[in-house]
């Protein structure tokens, strides 16, 4: 069974700093991995996702993540915070096939100060 | 633009009384999904459409259906809403059931509250 694990619930930063939100990943195969972004009182939108095409990912509003088998990692960065930034973000993991399940991560809010 | 949309955004019932969610895409996808979101938590599957084939999740209770007439609706029905099922509804679409290949595309959700 795959699973994703994000280290606290609350990241906070400062407008033009640098985010690092953090997802560490189990599985026994080589994954899918995703990070959605939720606004308050929204539905979730997909940030980017990692299909092994690439270890670095590019995604929507600057985001990106580096795949790292060998940390089993998968961190998002942007290297500066708009306070539009401000949300929650969840990091999610799928393997293939008809019967593959996408499992969540708790979420991290991330708060972005002036 | 092609989305999903829930109808409505803010629900209150009662304890006990049942209550309908509404999805609706125009994205002509396959599949269809709810999900649950308890405050604070990441979504939880509850079912999902393929088509019109029915999938439940192993640990969904029974007080909460969910019926597809056609390709592009899709409800939850919860029978008899219990103060522990207040929460953020989800709904989402894919155009296959390979979660790692097909994106998942969701709605804006629908809040309830239970009284």
């Amino acid at each position: 069974a795959q699973s994703v694990t994000q280290l606290g619930s609350h990241v906070s930063v400062s407008e033009g700093a640098l985010v690092l939100l953090r997802c560490n990943y189990s599985s026994s195969v080589p994954p899918y991995l995703f990070w959605y972004v939720q606004y308050p009182n929204q539905g979730l939108q997909l940030l980017l996702k990692y299909t092994s095409a690439a270890t670095l990912v590019k995604g929507i509003n600057g985001f990106e993540a580096e795949f790292k088998k060998s940390e089993t990692s998968f961190h998002l960065t942007k290297p500066s915070a708009h306070m539009s930034d401000a949300a929650e973000y969840f990091c999610a993991v799928s393997l293939t096939g008809a019967n593959s399940k996408l499992t969540f991560g708790k979420g991290i809010t991330l708060s972005v100060r002036p | 633009d092609a989305m999903v949309i829930q109808n409505p955004r803010y629900q209150v019932t009662q304890f006990g009384k049942p209550v309908t969610l509404s999805c609706s895409q125009t994205l002509n996808h396959n599949v269809m999904y709810w999900y649950q979101q308890k405050s604070s938590q990441a979504p939880k599957l509850l079912f999902h459409y393929y088509d019109k084939d029915f999938n439940n999740e192993a640990d969904t209770p029974d007080n909460f259906q969910s019926r597809r007439p056609n390709t592009s609706f899709c409800f939850l029905d919860i029978r008899s809403p219990g103060l522990g099922d207040a929460a953020m509804y989800l709904c989402a679409t894919s155009r296959g059931r390979d979660r790692g290949k097909y994106e998942q595309y969701f709605g804006p959700g629908t809040r309830l509250t239970v009284t």
